[in-house]
C-alpha cells in the first residue's frame, strides 16, 4: 500500500533552514511528489513538484526559499531564511494508481 | 488568475444528502482532471475522489471511505464540478476543497450532526 510519512512536527528560527522529509512506503521508490503549504486557518496552496526525472514545477508566486530534493525513498522540502508567515502545515503527496495520497502533515514552527 | 470556489456546504443530520459545488475560471476547465479534498477539524488533508476530463473518458474513482456513497461530476458547459454526498456519516464532517493539481479553492465546511 503506498503511504506517505511526515515527521508530525518541526521547528526551526527566524532566518534559518529547514528540512521537512516525507517517506515513500516500502516498494514505492520512484514517485513524484508533490508538496502543499496550508497556514494557520487557512486552505492548502500548492508549492511545488518534484519530478521522478528531477525536474521541478512550482507554484505561482513561491519564492526560490522553498526548493524539494529526494533520495531514494526520501523527499525533502527544504525552506531556506525562514520567515514568521512560513510557519505553517506541510503535506507531501503523489499519485497511486488513479487516487492521490497526502501524508500526515508536519507543523512547522519558526522559533 | 485561476479560482476555485465551493458553496453548498451546511449542517445535515445524519443519512441526509448534500450536493457541493464548484465554479472554476482562469483556466481550461474541460480538460482538467479535478480532485475534492477534505480536512477533518484538527486533522490532516483526505482524498475524496476524483474526475477525469470528458477527453479522457470523464470517469471517477473515489477513496475507500466514501465510494458508493459519494458521487463527483462535472458541468463543462457551466465549468462546474459537483460532489453528491448521500448517506452522510458523523465522520464526514470536513471542510471540502475542490482541486486540481495546482490550485486549490478556499473550501465549504460540512457539518453532519444529529
Amino acid at each position: 500500500q503506498l503511504v506517505l510519512t511526515q515527521s508530525p512536527s518541526a521547528s526551526a528560527s527566524l532566518g534559518a533552514s529547514v528540512k521537512l522529509t516525507c517517506t515513500l512506503s516500502s516498494g514505492h521508490s520512484s514517485y513524484a511528489i508533490a508538496w502543499h503549504q496550508q497556514q494557520p486557518e487557512k486552505g492548502p496552496r500548492y508549492l511545488m513538484k518534484l519530478n521522478t526525472d528531477g525536474s521541478q514545477r512550482k507554484g505561482d508566486g513561491i519564492p526560490d526559499r522553498f526548493s524539494a530534493s529526494s533520495s531514494g525513498a526520501e523527499h525533502y522540502l527544504t525552506i531556506s531564511s525562514l520567515q514568521s508567515e512560513d510557519e505553517a502545515d506541510y503535506y507531501c503527496q503523489t499519485w497511486g494508481t488513479g487516487v492521490k495520497v497526502f501524508g500526515g502533515g508536519t507543523k512547522l514552527t519558526v522559533l | 488568475e485561476v479560482q476555485l470556489v465551493e458553496s453548498g456546504g451546511g449542517l445535515v443530520k445524519p443519512g441526509e444528502s448534500l450536493r457541493l459545488s464548484c465554479a472554476a475560471s482562469g483556466f481550461s476547465f474541460s480538460n482538467a482532471w479535478m480532485n475534492w479534498v477534505r480536512q477533518a477539524p484538527g486533522k490532516g488533508l483526505e482524498w475524496v475522489g476524483r474526475i477525469k476530463s470528458i477527453t479522457d473518458d470523464g470517469t471517477a474513482v473515489y477513496a475507500a471511505p466514501v465510494k458508493d456513497r459519494f458521487t463527483i461530476s462535472r458541468d463543462d458547459s457551466k465549468n462546474t464540478l459537483f460532489l453528491q454526498m448521500d448517506s452522510l456519516k458523523v465522520e464526514d464532517t470536513a471542510v471540502y476543497y475542490c482541486t486540481t493539481d495546482r490550485f486549490w479553492g478556499q473550501g465549504t465546511m460540512v457539518t453532519v450532526s444529529s
